[in-house]
């Protein structure tokens, strides 16, 4: 079955860029699923980050839209997250998840483990 | 602020049964799915669409909807099933994700 794997620096700097790899295995980036990133600070609940779906199309969440930037790379079978300028507050648990979105239905069925991300100098 | 709002705690009977609820606009036009995280690890699909369990869930779970409220329903809760429960949509305009704040769940 379909798997996913975050990988990435596990420590950022203040301003500098978060950036963060999910690699798919057991099923192709190409099948009609979106693929979606998901954070969570310490003791805080689950916020989304964004979307992509093979064909390139994404889907930011407004609150750090100008600052998000997702990427698919189907020759690797896996997607990317890169977040600028980031400050402490954007320290969290980071996960890779796969996303189904069919008509009324949205549900994200496989979730990577998660990766810890900290800012700071 | 969240689109979609949980009671941040509830609690429960062992064997007894509990509803979680969320409440937002857009879950009148998407179904509501709920996830379950116990401390450290991953979130993990409970129910999904109208009233689907992905496969190893137990029957134990369920799913409602009516107007602009999901509920969560766990029949004969057990100790496992304390955790944290989230609810996940889209939003209004269909365009993004949303999660519910999350429903802190305690099995007494």
């Amino acid at each position: 079955q379909v798997q996913l794997q975050e990988s990435g620096p596990g420590l950022v700097k203040p301003s500098g860029t978060l950036s963060l790899t999910c690699a798919v295995s057991g099923g192709s980036i190409s099948s009609s699923n979106w693929w979606s990133w998901v954070r969570q600070p310490p003791g805080k609940g689950l916020e989304w980050i964004g979307e992509i779906y093979h064909s390139g199309s994404t889907n930011y969440n407004p609150s750090l839209k100008s600052r998000v930037t997702i990427s698919v790379d189907k020759s690797k079978n896996q997607f990317s997250l890169k977040l600028s300028s980031v400050t402490a507050a954007d320290t969290a648990v980071y996960y890779c998840a796969r996303a189904r979105v069919m008509g009324y239905y949205y549900y994200m069925d496989v979730w990577g483990k998660g990766t810890t991300v900290t800012v700071s100098s | 602020s969240s689109e979609l709002t949980q009671d941040p705690a509830v609690s429960v009977a062992l064997g007894q049964t509990v509803r979680i609820t969320c409440q937002g606009d857009s879950l009148r036009s998407y179904y509501a799915s709920w996830y379950q995280q116990k401390p450290g690890q991953a979130p993990v699909l409970v129910i999904y669409g109208k009233n689907n369990r992905p496969s190893g869930i137990p029957d134990r779970f369920s799913g409602s909807s009516s107007g602009n409220t999901a509920s969560l329903t766990i029949t004969g809760a057990q100790a496992e099933d304390e955790a944290d429960y989230y609810c996940n949509s889209r939003d209004s305009s269909g365009n993004r994700g949303v999660f519910g704040g999350g429903t802190k769940l305690t099995v007494l």
